[in-house]
């Protein structure tokens, strides 16, 4: 079965440092997102990304935060310059169609990426 | 604006009773689609269920029931004979017009051998 894959499942960095988290979606999907689960929280959703470009953004995703698609495959988040309360799971999902239109498909998350700032 | 409450932040059942969730939400869209996911100790999320807001026909899956009342804003999951295996966090969420979803706060469930 098809499968959204992330890496690395655990990095631990020191406040200030940039971290890059990695998903590959899977392949015919076309929306792709980031969200995010504080120890013991709910998920928040952080960004949406289709055709190359951000469709929608949360609050939490402020301009330490960016997303990118550097090629076919893969789709990155990237903390410029990591706080303490950027402690989390990061997971990543995508889907082939927007989830919230008829028709619409369901997001299949990956298996996140755990992030601890020291 | 989109809301999803959970009020039973934790369950306790002992294997093989039925166990059932609650979800309640609220949304100003017509449109609306409504999850169930789980999240088992190992931290993923696996999705369980979907359901649109036009279509209320309750249904069986296995071990697995599923209530959608639009009149209570209410989208509750029943587990019947619970395993161990089924502790776990229980997510329900609710999608938005642009895709992404609002998550309730969880509900974890603990089945005692």
């Amino acid at each position: 079965e098809p499968e959204v894959t992330q890496t690395p499942s655990h990095q631990v960095t020191q406040m200030g440092q940039e971290v890059i988290l990695r998903c590959v979606p899977i392949s015919n999907h076309l929306y792709f997102y980031w969200y995010r689960q504080i120890l013991g929280q709910k998920v928040e959703f952080l960004v949406s990304f289709y055709n190359n470009e951000i469709s929608e953004k949360s609050e939490i995703f402020d301009d330490q935060f960016s997303v990118e698609r550097p090629d076919g495959s893969n789709f990155t988040l990237k903390i410029r310059s990591t706080k303490l309360e950027d402690s989390a799971m990061y997971f990543c999902a995508s889907s082939s169609r927007l989830a919230g239109t008829s028709g619409a498909n369901v997001l299949t998350f990956g298996a996140g990426s755990r992030l601890t700032v020291l | 604006a989109q809301k999803v409450t959970q009020a039973q932040t934790e369950i306790s059942v002992v294997e093989k009773e039925d166990v059932t969730l609650d979800c309640v939400y609220e949304t100003r869209d017509t449109t609306y689609y409504l999850f169930w996911y789980k999240q088992p100790p190992s931290g993923e999320l696996v999705f369980l269920i979907r359901r649109n807001s036009f279509d209320e026909q309750n249904e069986i899956s296995g071990r697995y029931s599923w209530n959608f009342q639009k009149s209570t804003s209410s989208f509750n999951f029943t587990i019947t004979a619970s395993q161990v295996v089924d502790s776990a966090v229980y997510f329900c969420a609710l999608s938005g017009r642009r895709g992404n979803l609002f998550f309730g706060t969880g509900t974890r469930l603990t089945v005692i051998p």
